[in-house]
């Protein structure tokens, strides 16, 4: 079991160029979760997607960022025209499909993240 | 408006005594409660959770406890070692699928 996979692990970009950060799943996970870390700070939520569909976008900036989890493939967020303030760890998590009672059953599991750093 | 936040930022221990790490929530709605632990440069990790029906839970070598009355949850870590060092966070989840509320974090400073 490979864990949650984050690539690539340290981005950098010039100011006004595009990012792309990949996350894929633990096996049999379906939700995918964005959130973004400042330096000395905790995490803030971005994003909650399923396979194709969007649950919770409530985090994202109304501009420049979007992100997608296709049928097939890996969850991925996007930063256009990135600004200096966009320098952050950005962290992928997932779960198993249900939320249940059981403890335990509610547990993210994070991948490693991605280092962006806009210059 | 909703929070999770942290009482203290850094907590300095000695190897061998234990930890008490501290987190105050404001949403009383909250219902499933986790600990996660962060090192440098690495993704968060589970450490324990705990249900809101619950008032305490116990792992190795950590407990977790949940005050509902004040809305205050501890982890507390017996016997720190060296590996202990890191930054702890608590979150909280409102039964919205599995999205967390983070705090802002406590760095723990394990001195031999």
């Amino acid at each position: 079991n490979a864990g949650v996979m984050q690539n690539p692990r340290h981005l950098v970009r010039r100011r006004g160029q595009e990012a792309r950060l990949r996350c894929s799943p633990m096996k049999g996970h379906s939700h995918v979760y964005w959130y973004r870390q400042l330096p000395e700070e905790g995490l803030k939520f971005m994003v909650y997607l399923q396979k194709e569909n969007i649950i919770d976008e409530s985090g994202m900036p109304k501009e420049r960022f979007s992100a997608e989890f296709p049928k097939e493939g890996p969850s991925i967020l996007r930063i256009q025209q990135v600004v200096r303030g966009d320098s952050a760890a950005y962290f992928c998590a997932s779960s198993p499909p249900a939320a249940g009672t059981r403890p335990g059953a509610n547990v993210l599991t994070f991948g490693a993240g991605s280092r962006l750093t806009v210059l | 408006g909703e929070s999770v936040g942290l009482h203290l930022p850094t907590l300095s221990v000695q190897e061998g005594d234990n930890s008490i790490i501290n987190c105050a929530y404001s949403n009383s709605a909250s219902d499933y409660f986790i600990w996660y632990k962060q090192e440098s440069g690495k993704g968060p990790q589970f450490i324990i959770d705990i249900r809101s029906n619950m008032d305490k839970r116990q792992g190795q070598r950590v407990t977790v406890l949940l005050n509902k009355t004040v809305k205050h949850l501890s982890l507390q870590i017996a016997a720190t070692q060296p590996g202990d060092s890191a930054v702890y966070f608590c979150a909280e989840n409102k039964g919205a699928g599995n999205k967390l509320t983070f705090g802002g974090g406590t760095r723990v400073l394990v001195k031999p």
